[in-house]
């Protein structure tokens, strides 16, 4: 069974500067997707980045992008020019690419974001 | 586009009352999955379905059931409720591995 571990329970940023979330994950599979979600206080499961594994180019999106490396099993998120509105709790998550595992996803335990003035 | 739906948002049950929580997608989608979210553990996989009538357990599916009549619904019972089960509950869904999961707003749940 796959695992993801996320060691920093909270971060906390100041506004405009540049945070980095961490993210592991165990897997004996050679081709799967990683995701980071965020969680607003309004409870919404946000999706902010995915990566497939077979892909060496590290995704990004606007101000968010991960720095992926396959041998190590890493996956950190990279928030560039942090907003108020990024504040949230960030959750890493795996999905297997074997049948039938679609809508299966294994979440690490979240990163809680602040940002400050 | 409605997208998941959940309903309730909000329910306080007693020891031993059963209930169901429903879920319903306008998407198409054949995979459906429910979660549980509790604090300090992440979301947590309780039952999933890759189609119409096919169910199987995921990490936690003790203490709820699942069926899957139709491609657009897929309700979660809790047959007798217990503390154990206060939790917040997402439901999601899915058409191909490479798309994202698709996910409800929750559904807050509070066993006294």
């Amino acid at each position: 069974a796959q695992t993801v571990t996320q060691s920093q329970p909270e971060m906390s940023v100041q506004e405009a500067e540049t945070v980095t979330l961490s993210c592991t994950y165990d897997t004996s599979e050679s081709d799967y997707y990683l995701f980071w979600y965020k969680q607003p206080p309004s409870r919404q499961m946000i999706l902010v980045i995915r990566q497939e594994a077979y892909k060496q180019q590290n995704a990004t999106e606007n101000r968010f992008s991960v720095n992926f490396q396959k041998a190590a099993k890493s996956f950190s998120l990279k928030i560039s020019d942090s907003q108020l509105g990024d504040a949230a709790m960030y959750f890493c998550a795996y999905r297997s690419l074997l049948t039938g595992t679609a809508s299966k996803l294994t979440f690490g335990t979240g990163t809680r974001l602040q940002v400050t003035l | 586009n409605a997208g998941v739906t959940q309903t309730p948002k909000f329910q306080v049950l007693k020891t031993g009352q059963s209930m169901t929580l429903q879920c319903a997608q306008d998407m198409n989608h054949e995979y459906m999955s429910w979660y549980r979210q509790d604090p300090g553990m992440g979301l947590r996989l309780i039952h999933y379905s890759v189609g119409a009538g096919i169910t199987d357990q995921g990490e936690v599916p003790n203490g709820y059931n699942v069926s899957r009549s139709t491609t657009e619904d897929f309700p979660l019972r809790l047959l007798s409720a217990a503390p154990s089960q206060t939790s917040v509950y997402f439901c999601a869904s899915s058409n191909i591995p490479n798309s994202p999961l698709h996910f409800g707003n929750g559904t807050r749940l509070t066993v006294t």
